[in-house]
């Protein structure tokens, strides 16, 4: 069946741009995760959601990073006023229930910020 | 930080050896999981272990799990050439979110 999937691909923005990472998680998953993997940072989280609502938002490393996920499904996290900190490979996974299941992730989205 | 460590950074064996990399990790966990990843991109689950296993099997991977001493070992038996890729352990973090927290991973290459 079909997998996690995420678009674009690759995305390079200029400083000071927002941007927007989409995530189709896989049929059926209620849980669904962003992390990021940066050289400095490794694989970090950033956002969890359980259905439309997202009750670990801890990884967020500014406010200028949010999500949403509509219709339990599709997830979308923006970048604000990005910054070349923000350059790295976004991850988007999602799990069938959150409880303690494996976590089957996309190929990521690779952002670089000029 | 929660990072768990792996060890070792990398790692370079000629096909058909073993290949063994090890986890730590900082907290209690509920279960443990180890992901490979090729150029940089999407990570592919192998293999999970609960916190009430020591071993596990599944093809050509053995995982062992220790929770008194917070490690775990990955081996890889008859490896490939296709093999080469980042190894990385992960633990969930327990609470209702299963977040996982990664280990800083293993670079494996497997030479022909």
């Amino acid at each position: 069946g079909a997998g996690v999937s995420q678009s674009p691909s690759n995305k390079v923005t200029e400083k000071g741009k927002d941007v927007e990472l989409r995530c189709d998680p896989i049929s059926g998953h209620t849980a669904l995760y962003w992390y990021r993997q940066s050289l400095g940072q490794g694989l970090e989280f950033l956002i969890y959601f359980q259905g439309n609502s997202a009750p670990d938002k801890s990884g967020l490393p500014s406010d200028r990073f949010s999500a949403e996920r509509t219709g339990g499904s599709v997830s979308t996290l923006t970048i604000q006023r990005t910054q070349q900190e923000d350059s790295a490979v976004y991850l988007c996974a999602s799990s069938l229930t959150g409880l303690l299941g494996t976590q089957y992730f996309g190929p990521g989205t690779r952002l670089t910020v000029l | 930080s929660q990072q768990g460590e792996e060890d070792p950074q990398a790692l370079s064996i000629q096909e058909g050896e073993n290949a063994t990399m090890n986890c730590s990790y900082k907290t209690s966990i509920n279960n443990l999981q180890w992901y490979r990843q090729n150029s940089g991109r999407g990570l592919v689950h192998l293999i999970l272990i609960r916190s009430n296993e020591r071993e596990k099997h599944s093809g050509r991977l053995r995982v062992t799990l220790d929770t008194s001493k917070k490690s775990s070992s990955l081996l890889i038996t008859a490896s490939r050439a296709a093999d080469t890729a980042s190894y990385f352990c992960a633990t969930d973090a327990g609470g209702a979110t299963n977040k996982l927290i990664f280990g800083t991973g293993t670079l494996l290459a497997v030479q022909p």
